[in-house]
């Protein structure tokens, strides 16, 4: 079975603009789930959905935002872009119970 | 929320060394994972263990749930070994069955040849 797919691997976005991360998860994998990891604050946790319904939010503003499509595939928007945004997001995929499995994430730089 | 706490933070071994590293948690929870992250960035899933014993060659994890700790061991490093060792926890939240991991914050390890 292929990984999990995050796309794009790199971003460059300046203060105030908006973006959209993308997620396809492992075939038959029906949550899928969003962390944030920067080096102050380590992995935190964004939200994870399940067939097309978001089940669970960290604590994160709402300029954070997802969406999983009935193929399950994911997509997570960061609208007003601040500095501190900039991170690597790691999207997950799991069965409904068992092991998670990551993607290589998308590293966003926010200048 | 629960508490998960690594150590060492940091651990520097020649090639060839064991060691151990220590997963505490505040609370009782349905599962624990332990995932090596790459220098790209990637989480790889070595262990998924809520309790017990597991092996995977050189590599081997503890997890005594009523203790709230779990340990993972390394035999004969090598140097491939080396990145950040993360210990993540699952317990069940208002939402039923929602997957959410709490990760601890890592253990550096640094396998010199």
């Amino acid at each position: 079975k292929a990984g999990v797919t995050q796309t794009p691997r790199y971003l460059i976005k300046t203060r105030g603009q908006q973006v959209t991360l993308s997620c396809s998860p492992i075939s038959g994998h029906r949550s899928v789930s969003w962390y944030q990891q920067t080096p102050g604050q380590g992995l935190q946790f964004l939200f994870e959905y399940f067939s097309e319904t978001q089940r669970n939010k960290g604590n994160f503003p709402g300029r954070f935002s997802g969406r999983q499509f009935s193929n399950s595939r994911s997509e997570m928007n960061v609208s007003t872009l601040e500095l501190g945004d900039s991170a690597l997001y790691l999207c997950a995929s799991s069965p409904r119970e068992g092991k998670l499995f990551f993607g290589s994430g998308t590293q966003l730089s926010v200048l | 929320g629960i508490q998960v706490e690594q150590s060492p933070p940091d651990l520097i071994l020649q090639e060839g060394a064991n060691s151990t590293l220590r997963c505490n948690f505040s609370d009782s929870v349905n599962n624990l994972q332990w995932f090596h992250q790459n220098p790209w960035g990637q989480l790889i899933n070595l262990f998924y263990i809520p309790s017990g014993t597991k092996q995977n060659g050189r590599l081997s994890a503890t997890t005594v749930a009523t203790e709230r700790y779990s340990l993972l061991y390394i035999s004969s490093s090598q140097t491939t070994d080396s990145g950040v060792y993360f210990c993540a926890v699952e317990r069940s939240s208002s939402s039923g069955s929602a997957r959410q991991l709490t990760f601890g914050s890592g253990t550096q390890l640094t396998v010199l040849p």
